[in-house]
């Protein structure tokens, strides 16, 4: 979606290593989320950020941290890559909290 | 969070109006009612949303009940590519989250 982009959009990854999936926004936009989606469970939200070095966590942030050092990026995590963590991961943003939220295009997470 | 209740799916004939509803009874004054779409393979996408009165956009139409416990989305002209799952979502006014339900699967008939 235009003034959001997730990288990279595939990966292929082992288990026991750690990764990092980026977001970044060109919307100057404050909220910034992660979620990931599995089939049964639909979308889940992992963490998320309402302002450089602001961030909690959502209701499936075992195993994962995330960072905001600037406005536009917000990264996401996995110390240590589990197959339980294979899914797809979004990123959204938002500029006021009750504002139109903006999806990224997902990024397909697996790991073996 | 709050809740919302939707039918898990809906089929609809290409170019007739479509009619999602949505219940939300434990809805609060300062609750937005959001609705998103997902197509296959895709990230969720901005609809519409609102607090209290209706509302309309270039994609949809969004109509509250006046007591705001339930709220239907309206396409007023299906497409095939309008197929796709559709949630409705409240967000708490202190409390920027979207929580997504199942949503509703809408099926466009040729």
């Amino acid at each position: 979606d235009a003034g959001i982009t997730q990288s990279p959009r595939h990966k292929v990854t082992e288990t026991g290593t750690p990764v990092t999936l980026r977001c970044h926004q060109t919307e100057n936009h404050r909220y910034m989320y992660w979620y990931r989606q599995d089939p049964g469970h639909g979308l889940r939200l992992i963490h998320y950020s309402y302002g450089v070095k602001d961030t909690d966590k959502g209701e499936v942030s075992d195993g994962y941290s995330v960072s905001r050092s600037k406005t536009e990026d917000f990264l996401l995590t996995l110390e240590s890559a589990t197959s339980s963590q294979t899914s797809v991961y979004f990123c959204a943003i938002s500029e006021a909290g009750f504002g139109g939220y903006t999806f990224g295009s997902g990024t397909r997470l697996t790991v073996v | 969070d709050a809740k919302t209740t939707q039918p898990n799916s809906m089929e609809s004939n290409e170019e007739e109006p479509v009619h999602l509803p949505c219940n939300h009874s434990t809805i609060s004054g300062t609750d937005y009612i959001h609705w998103y779409r997902q197509l296959p393979s895709q990230g969720p996408e901005y609809v519409i949303h609102g607090l209290t009165s209706n509302v309309n956009n270039r994609m949809a139409s969004l109509a509250i009940a006046e007591d705001r416990k339930s709220s239907t989305l309206i396409l007023h002209r299906a497409t095939l590519r309008d197929a796709a799952v559709y949630y409705c979502i409240l967000i708490e006014g202190s409390n920027y989250k979207l929580t997504f339900g199942k949503g509703t699967l809408l099926t466009v008939n040729p």
